[in-house]
């Protein structure tokens, strides 16, 4: 089982919908998770960060956190042509000792379409 | 303020070389990590500081790469006898680290990457 798992899509919703992204992880001691947006041929760009179970909304994004189920989604209101790219999910872990390693998914891809 | 900057931005190099590839992190930012993103793949994980030592270098792909950091700032990436294999993007990112006192330390920003391209 990989640690943090994404459909890898392409995920396909006409401009003004609704996008739902959804993210499991294996590590139940994880903490902190985030989601990074990817544009082609850009690096990731965090755009949001849940730390603890239930919603966080801001703006069009709302990110939404069970630690029970060990799952994470990001919904993306009124989606936009400009929000087609790839999003990352990751997981932070703190690591014995101190410091902490974030584990990623493979990502995404989301296509609004006019 | 300024973000995560790295250089070059593009490097091509013959098959054999060795390359070095610089991260400046956000300033007093004390986490620095570095990953491979091969094309059309995911993100690979190759090693973190704290300060100015790696806790973590699991993912260093063999003893061709090698990383430093000095105190605080500068971090490079060493690949030396450079494959075919070893062309990717090479990120950097940075954390607010143990300086903070939150989750939010850590959020890691990436920089722009480094596309190294080996023939």
């Amino acid at each position: 089982q990989k640690e943090v798992e994404q459909n890898s899509g392409p995920l396909s919703v006409p401009e003004g919908a609704i996008a739902s992204l959804n993210c499991t992880y294996s590590d139940r001691v994880s903490q902190s998770f985030f989601w990074y947006r990817q544009y082609s041929g850009k690096s990731p760009e965090l755009i949001m960060s849940i730390y603890s179970n239930g919603d966080k909304e801001d703006g069009r994004f709302t990110a939404q956190l069970n630690k029970a189920s060990q799952y994470v989604s990001l919904l993306i209101r009124d989606s936009q042509p400009s929000d087609s790219a790839t999003y990352l999910c990751a997981v932070n872990r703190v690591l014995t000792g101190g410091g902490n390693k974030l584990t990623f998914g493979t990502g995404t891809q989301l296509k609004v379409e006019l | 303020g300024a973000g995560v900057s790295q250089s070059p931005s593009n490097k091509v190099t013959e098959k054999g070389k060795d390359v070095e590839l610089r991260c400046d992190p956000i300033s007093g930012h004390t986490a620095l990590y570095w990953y491979r993103q091969r094309l059309g793949q995911g993100l690979e994980f190759l090693i973190y500081f704290q300060g100015n030592s790696a806790p973590d270098k699991s993912g260093l792909p063999s003893d061709r790469f090698s990383a430093e950091r000095t105190g605080e700032s500068v971090s490079t990436l060493t690949i030396q006898r450079t494959q075919q294999e070893d062309s990717a993007v090479y990120l950097c990112a940075s954390s607010p680290g143990l300086a903070g006192v939150s989750f939010s330390s850590y959020e890691q920003y990436f920089g722009p990457g480094t596309r190294l391209t080996v023939t």
